[in-house]
């Protein structure tokens, strides 16, 4: 069964690094998004990507935060200059359609962690 | 924001029986999103509905938009069952932002 690929399973980085998710979704699927999920809390959308843009975004997804395509199969989630506070699970999910009757395939999450 | 409410927030099982659980939001909705995390974080999507009803397997997931309730049901209930079930909401037909509840955390035993 396809899945989606994420890399590193855990990153730990130092406060103010740059990092960087990677996202490897389903081959021919046309919706990406990553979700984060601070320990012990709720899952939190925060960007959705179709047709090479940005289609949607929370109100978490400040400008420390960008994604990208770069070459057609992997999809990436950058977060500038990170925070303690950035700390979680970045789960990253591709779909075929927008609405579809199993939902999203989702990948198996990279846990960040900021120190 | 659509706010979405789970009931219970943790359920106990023998194995083999019904279960329900419950998801409330507040607000109308395009489509509902049921998930699976599993214990060690992963996440399964199970459903996505807009209206009526869905089976797969042992789960059926209705939805009543007009009670802005919808429900999760197990049948033959087994220990591999046990996760966290999660509700999930969109609101305006055009958008891709879901709202997620706390999840209900179910554990069946054998």
């Amino acid at each position: 069964e396809p899945e989606v690929t994420q890399t590193p399973s855990h990153q730990v980085t130092q406060m103010g690094q740059e990092v960087i998710l990677r996202c490897v979704p389903i081959s021919n699927h046309l919706y990406f998004y990553w979700y984060r999920q601070i320990l012990g809390q709720k899952v939190e959308f925060l960007v959705s990507f179709y047709n090479n843009e940005i289609s949607e975004k929370s109100e978490i997804f400040d400008d420390q935060f960008s994604v990208e395509r770069p070459d057609g199969s992997n999809f990436t989630l950058k977060i500038r200059s990170t925070k303690l506070e950035d700390s979680a699970m970045y789960f990253c999910a591709s779909s075929a359609a927008r609405d579809s009757n199993y939902g999203y395939t989702f990948g198996s999450g990279t846990r960040l962690t900021v120190v | 924001k659509n706010e979405v409410e789970q009931s219970p927030q943790n359920l106990t099982a023998q194995e083999g029986e019904f279960i329900t659980i419950n998801c409330s939001y507040s607000v109308g909705i395009s489509a509902l999103h049921w998930l699976q995390q599993h214990p060690g974080g992963g996440i399964v999507s199970l459903f996505m509905l807009s209206s009526g009803k869905k089976k797969h397997g042992r789960l059926i997931a209705t939805i009543n938009i007009q009670e802005k309730h919808s429900s999760l049901h197990i049948t033959a209930s087994h220990p591999r069952d046990s996760a966290v079930y999660i509700c999930a909401v969109r609101g305006w037909v055009g958008g891709n932002q879901f709202y997620f509840g706390t999840g209900t955390s179910l554990t069946v035993i054998p």
